[in-house]
């Protein structure tokens, strides 16, 4: 199975400052039509997951531009501009490639 | 805006079984493949399974083949999760989601606890 892993696994950031979460895979995400398939989800407390980014880099509907995904291959980063109170939750990535899809174990976001 | 509903949920004793149901608004659930992903207590989110739209082709995580059986009833816009032989390790709560491609997740249901106990 793929393997991704995030650090750090928990941030406590003050509102306006950035926040940057990595995730790496154990191998290439990048799809043989040219795509990478590597996603980014958050969970608020009591909440259902919902998606952020999707491809690497693509803000999901109503998904603020503070949001931004980066990254190739089997490294990818999700960048928070200016963290907002409203930014608390586990953030998850997770591909799309290979069978069985896989999450990595989340990073746990706190505002300070 | 897309909805699914989950349902089914509750206490079970090891060995037995538990069937969730996803209720999915809207004229495209024909059109996509269905997951479902749970989340152990204090733990992160686990892929289970997948149904293609026609329903023809499965996906499952290896704990659960054999187990677990995913269908869906296109007519009905409902998609099904048949769990039999429950362990401890499948106390989970149980999400639906819409898959728009590749594990594009873009909808999720409220999710449906369940807990295999004696």
């Amino acid at each position: 199975d793929v393997v991704l892993t995030q650090t750090p696994l928990s941030l406590s950031v003050t509102p306006g400052q950035p926040a940057s979460i990595s995730c790496k895979s154990t191998e290439s995400l990048l799809h043989s039509a040219g795509g990478t398939v590597l996603h980014w989800y958050r969970q608020k407390p009591g909440q259902s997951p919902q998606l952020l980014i999707y491809e690497v880099s693509s803000r999901f509907s109503g998904v603020p531009d503070r949001f931004s995904g980066s990254g190739s291959g089997t490294h990818f980063t999700l960048n928070i501009s200016r963290v907002e109170a409203d930014d608390t939750g586990v953030y998850y990535c997770m591909q799309g490639l290979r069978m069985p899809r896989t999450f990595g174990p989340g990073t746990k976001v706190e505002i300070k | 805006e897309v909805q699914l509903v989950e349902s089914g949920g509750g206490l079970v004793q090891p060995g037995g079984s538990l069937r969730l149901s996803c209720a999915v608004s809207g004229d495209t659930f024909r059109d996509l493949w269905m997951t479902w992903i749970r989340q152990a207590p204090g733990k992160g989110l686990e892929w289970v399974a997948q149904i293609s739209p026609g329903g023809i082709s499965t996906d499952y995580m290896d704990s659960v083949k054999g187990r677990f059986t995913a269908t869906r009833d296109n007519a009905k816009n409902s998609l099904f999760l048949q769990m039999d032989s429950m362990r401890g390790d499948d106390t989970a709560v149980y999400y639906c989601a819409r898959d728009v491609s590749w594990g594009r997740y873009d909808s999720w249901g409220q999710g449906a606890p369940v807990t295999v106990s004696s």
